[in-house]
């Protein structure tokens, strides 16, 4: 079946560049997406990327897709204190319900 | 700006109860979803709905659960006969549409405690 995987914990010094990794197994997902969760909250989309690209960057955020390892990855450029949070790698298809799955979550802890 | 809602933030039941957990999604959004994540596992979809009927369910998604769309704002999950491996937070989402972008905007979510 499909499945998400993340690493579950990254550290990070403040100013430096952030990258979380994933990897999925479902050859159809047509909508990559990473997901923030600070604490308390629900799940905020960052971005996002469909299959067809290879690269999105938005602000200080880089998403890289490699389709044929199925492997995405968020880069996050000059890190701050306000970026510790769970980011969640999640993939879709595009089926008519639109079930989403989900990785586990990498922690990002940023240290000042 | 819109926010998906969700009642209550915590919700303590006795296994064998019937828990109905509540979301208001955004209000121009015609797709709602229900997603739940075990204490220190990954989120897990649950149902898709659209135009009043179920769009797709997981395989978690057993005859113990329902979703409803009681009136013009509300989306509800019920849990029949709740068992002590129901207890998960659960979010509810919701979208404009599905294709193309689909953000789902996910309320902060119910914590189901099943005693």
């Amino acid at each position: 079946g499909e499945d998400v995987e993340q690493s579950l914990f990254l550290s990070v010094r403040e100013g430096d560049s952030s990258v979380i990794n994933c990897t999925y197994t479902d050859s159809s997902s047509t909508y990559l997406y990473w997901y923030k969760q600070e604490p308390g909250a629900g799940l905020q989309l960052l971005t996002y990327i469909f299959s067809n690209m290879d690269m999105k960057q938005d602000q200080r955020l880089t998403v890289l897709l490699n389709k044929k390892d199925k492997h995405l990855s968020l880069r996050i450029a000059d890190t701050q204190t306000g970026d510790s949070a769970i980011y969640f790698c999640a993939e879709a298809s595009n089926t008519g319900g639109f079930k989403t799955i989900f990785g586990a979550g990498t922690r990002l802890f940023v240290k000042a | 700006e819109p926010e998906v809602t969700q009642t209550p933030s915590h919700q303590v039941t006795q296994m064998g109860q019937e828990v109905i957990l509540r979301c208001v999604p955004i209000s121009n959004h015609l797709y709602f979803y229900w997603y739940r994540q075990i204490l220190g596992q990954k989120v897990e979809f649950l149902v898709s709905f659209y135009n009043n009927e179920i769009s797709e369910k997981s395989e978690i998604f057993d005859d113990q659960f329902s979703v409803e769309r009681p009136d013009g704002s509300n989306f509800t999950l019920k849990i029949r006969s709740t068992k002590l491996e129901d207890s998960a937070m659960y979010f509810c989402a919701s979208s404009e549409y599905t294709g193309g972008r689909n953000e789902q905007f996910f309320g902060p979510g119910t914590r189901l405690t099943v005693l």
